[in-house]
Parts: structure tokens; sequence; C-alpha cells
């Protein structure tokens, strides 16, 4: 039963332009939303995260947007630049120190 | 080095043997913990644990142990290891205040042959 889900196993997108990531979860009971930027033979690193009580989290270059009414969320990178090209991961809190992520999307921007 | 840190980087073994990873931080975390990457699964938690001497199953601790004698050190240990068992492991740490912030170390790409 995956509870998070990213459909998007691939994404490529031209250097400069906007970067949307997409991430659906099934349980309304999630307290935090994260994202996590991997590159290659590298742990996940913390990008950004949103409290499910908002609907809208902002770090420079990068912004969540959480629509709890369509248990979705997605990440935004402007403008997207060489450097991001990585796998992203969405997770999800279940509260009781678990994280529960999704499968992950390889994000590559080309020059 | 601050951070944390595992070893070894990678491992290849047999069916049936015994393997440990090995998991280090320096910051003092209390929390600390153990994943698995496999191709179409994101990470999923074997193991967590809150405390020395206290450890908890996650989500797919079948054929795992693990132990936490000391804050810092988390070993991984599959007592005999299946070919299931290929993947990349990762530990990570996090604070009592953050728990939903979590530190990944380089992980460990274990081969079962």
């Amino acid at each position: 039963d995956q509870q998070v889900k990213q459909n998007s196993p691939s994404l490529s997108v031209q250097e400069g332009r906007i970067s949307i990531l997409n991430c659906d979860y099934t349980n309304s009971m999630f307290d935090y939303f994260l994202w996590y930027k991997k590159y290659p033979a590298e742990g996940p690193t913390f990008l950004i995260s949103i409290s499910s009580i908002k609907d809208k989290n902002e770090d420079g270059r990068f912004t969540v947007f959480l629509n709890k009414s369509a248990k979705h969320l997605s990440l935004h990178i402007v403008p997207s630049q060489p450097g991001d090209s990585a796998v992203y991961f969405c997770a999800a809190w279940k509260g009781a120190q678990k994280l529960v992520f999704g499968q992950g999307t390889r994000l590559t921007i080309n020059p | 080095d601050a951070g944390i840190t595992q070893s070894p980087r990678y491992k290849i073994t047999e069916t049936g043997r015994q393997v440990t990873l090995m998991c280090h931080q320096t910051w003092s975390h209390s929390y600390m913990f153990w994943y698995r990457q496999d191709l179409g699964h994101g990470l999923r938690l074997i193991y967590y644990s809150a405390a020395a001497d206290i450890t908890d199953k996650g989500e797919v601790p079948d054929g795992y142990v693990v132990s936490r004698s000391k804050t810092e050190n988390f070993p991984l240990t599959l007592e005999s290891a299946t070919r299931s068992q290929t993947s990349v492991y990762f530990c990570a740490s996090s604070e009592g205040s953050r728990l939903e912030t979590q530190y990944f170390g380089p992980g460990t790409r274990l081969l079962v042959l």
C-alpha cells in the first residue's frame, strides 16, 4: 500500500524554466510533508518542508504547495539550474518517528 | 569529521552470511534510523531508535537486527543474508525537537550473491 506516490519517474526541464514535481498521498493524518534531494552515491538531503496547517512554503528558488483537499503537494523550482539535476523524494511525516517516502522523481535540467 | 557516516560503503557477500552495516553520528541526535532504497519503492524504514537501548521496528524489519549501546552508533545486522536484501542502505538521524527532519548518511550498497 503506497501511501505516498510520485507518479512521474522522470522529468526533463530546460535550464532557466520552472520545474514542477508532484506528489500524492492517501493518509489525511500526515502532519508534515518534506522534499529531499539526492545526488548519485550520496544520501538524501533535506530541501524544504511544509506543515499540514499551511498551503505554501517558500525558500529561495524552492516553493512547496500543499492542497489538502486533493491530498496533493508539489515542489516548484524557479529558475531551474543544472545543479538541480537529482532525484527528488517526497516524504510525509506520520508521527511516531516515521517518515513515509515516495518512489522518487529523477529531474534532469538541460542546458 | 562531523556528521553521519556509514561503513562499509560497498559490500559483496554470499547468501547465508552474517553482515553488519555500521552507522556513526557526531551530532548526539537522539533518534537514528535505518532505511533501504529499492527501485520503485523509494526509501523504506527498517528499524529506528529513540535513544540508547531503545529500538523499534519499521515497515520492513524481517531479517534484520539492530542494537544501540551508544547514542552515536546504530549498527544494522543481517543475520543470514538473502538475495532479496540486495539494496542500498541509508542510516539517518534526527534531533528531538525536529523529528520530521532527518539527516542521512552516504549509504551502503550491499550485494548478496
